[in-house]
């Protein structure tokens, strides 16, 4: 089966940096998304790797291992405004989604 | 540019009534999607459409029904609805299906309620 993991909650402190992981095991691959979801929102692109490496975006950066199955969402100078979801999500070998529940990231002063 | 819009922003609605959820993007975007989002779980897909005039299945599909007559509308339909279809259901739109890096981008959603 296909399958997404990352952590259900973390916290971390304004200014500080965070990591959230993401393992996945899907019917092929054809890149991995992650994005921001606000409470109550829609949720809107962050970052896509079909590459091994990290892309680095600004405070944000993502990272994929394709023969680990892993990717990392790497988060600089935390603000109280990244409060929010962030799902990963893998697109499999019919370039259909498969998501992951999502990281809920609190962010404390 | 709107981007996409869904309707309603929210509804309460009793068991074995029918509803159609509507869903309306500007982008001139090729593929268009329904997800719907429960706590613990990550989004799945209900229904897709890769181009005007074709849908498909997704993930989670009983229940559910879809037409795509036209590129910028994609309703979604709940024959007979059933307190388990209670979700948020987000409408989502990418500029063309089938390849990779294919940012989706999503309306507000709708949030429904089944009693």
């Amino acid at each position: 089966g296909q399958n997404i993991d990352q952590p259900t909650e973390m916290t971390a402190t304004e200014g500080a940096i965070v990591q959230i992981n993401c393992t996945y095991q899907t019917s092929g691959f054809n890149g991995l998304f992650w994005y921001q979801q606000h409470a109550g929102e829609a949720p809107t692109f962050l970052s896509y790797n079909v590459l091994d490496g990290l892309e680095e975006k600004g405070r944000f950066s993502s990272f994929l291992s394709r023969s680990k199955g892993y990717s990392y969402l790497l988060l600089k100078e935390l603000q109280m405004k990244d409060s929010a979801s962030y799902l990963c999500a893998v697109m499999d070998s019919n370039y259909q989604l498969i998501w992951g529940a999502g990281t809920k990231l609190i962010i404390k002063p | 540019t709107a981007g996409i819009t869904q309707a309603p922003t929210s509804q309460i609605l009793a068991a074995g009534r029918s509803m159609t959820l509507r869903c309306t993007q500007d982008m001139r975007h090729n593929a268009m999607y329904w997800y719907r989002q429960d706590l613990g779980l990550g989004l799945r897909l209900i229904h897709y459409s890769n181009t005007a005039g074709t849908t498909g299945k997704g993930e989670v599909p009983d229940g559910y029904s879809v037409s795509r007559a036209n590129t910028d509308d994609f309703p979604l339909t709940l024959a007979s609805a059933v307190p388990s279809q209670t979700s948020v259901y987000f409408c989502a739109s990418s500029r063309t299906a089938g390849v990779p890096n294919n940012e989706q981008f999503f309306g507000p959603g709708t949030r429904l309620t089944v009693l």
